[in-house]
């Protein structure tokens, strides 16, 4: 068990809805991390958040946006969802801002999402 | 653009060793990271090299050559536990692009 916690665990929706996924980062960790893995596009970095300011953005799309609250969880807000948005969304939180990929991070158990 | 470029499916005997390359091609390359997981679950953080040279942790070990655009995870002493997926991730400059390599299965038998 990492500490980090995703909820849900699966999610199964239609084209064209919105969904929140939420992560709570491990005790004392201030980074928060959005990937996602998918068969066709593999495992991508989506965003960082430090502190509740956003450090850095990676392969995220327009569609998708994510936020950072006081008490450090995180939610990944994913709208006008399509097809191919079905993958696992993985969290990962890190006690400093580095930088994905420069520290270690603790992965949550990540959230399934089908979208039919 | 950026590549990675690791191999597909490696196969290793338990108590071998075991060393799965990686070559990248970026723009404003910072760093190299490694990253396992095993089926149907999560990543895990193995290691992050940011200058030329070896870092050991335990059973792996981490080689980055910054000239070669070429890095490695060394993993010794196999167990079946080490069956997993591998990946390794380029970190660019001011941390804003990060890529995953496609993975690397690691089977090992007995």
């Amino acid at each position: 068990d990492s500490g980090v916690t995703q909820t849900p665990k699966h999610l199964i929706t239609a084209t064209g809805q919105r969904v929140t996924l939420r992560c709570s980062p491990r005790s004392g960790d201030l980074s928060v991390y959005w990937y996602q893995q998918s068969l066709d596009q593999g495992l991508q970095f989506l965003i960082q958040y430090y502190n509740g300011e956003e450090r850095a953005k990676g392969n995220i799309l327009e569609r998708f946006s994510a936020q950072q609250f006081p008490d450090l969880h995180s939610e990944l807000n994913l709208s006008s969802l399509e097809l191919g948005d079905s993958a696992l969304y993985f969290c990962a939180s890190s006690v400093v801002g580095g930088g994905a990929g420069t520290d270690t991070q603790y992965f949550g158990p990540g959230t399934r999402l089908t979208v039919l | 653009g950026q590549s990675l470029e690791q191999p597909s499916e490696v196969t290793a005997v338990e108590g071998a060793i075991v060393q799965i390359n990686c070559t990248y091609q970026t723009s404003g390359f910072y760093g190299l990271s490694w990253y396992q997981q095993h089926d149907g679950g999560a990543p895990t953080f193995l290691s992050y090299n940011a200058l030329d040279g070896l870092e050991e942790t335990g059973r792996f070990s981490s080689f980055l050559s910054r000239s070669d655009s070429y890095g490695y995870l060394l993993l010794q002493e196999l167990q079946m536990k080490d069956s997993a997926s591998y990946f390794c991730a380029v970190v660019s400059y001011n941390f804003n692009k990060f890529y995953f390599g496609s993975g690397t299965k690691l089977n090992v038998k007995p």
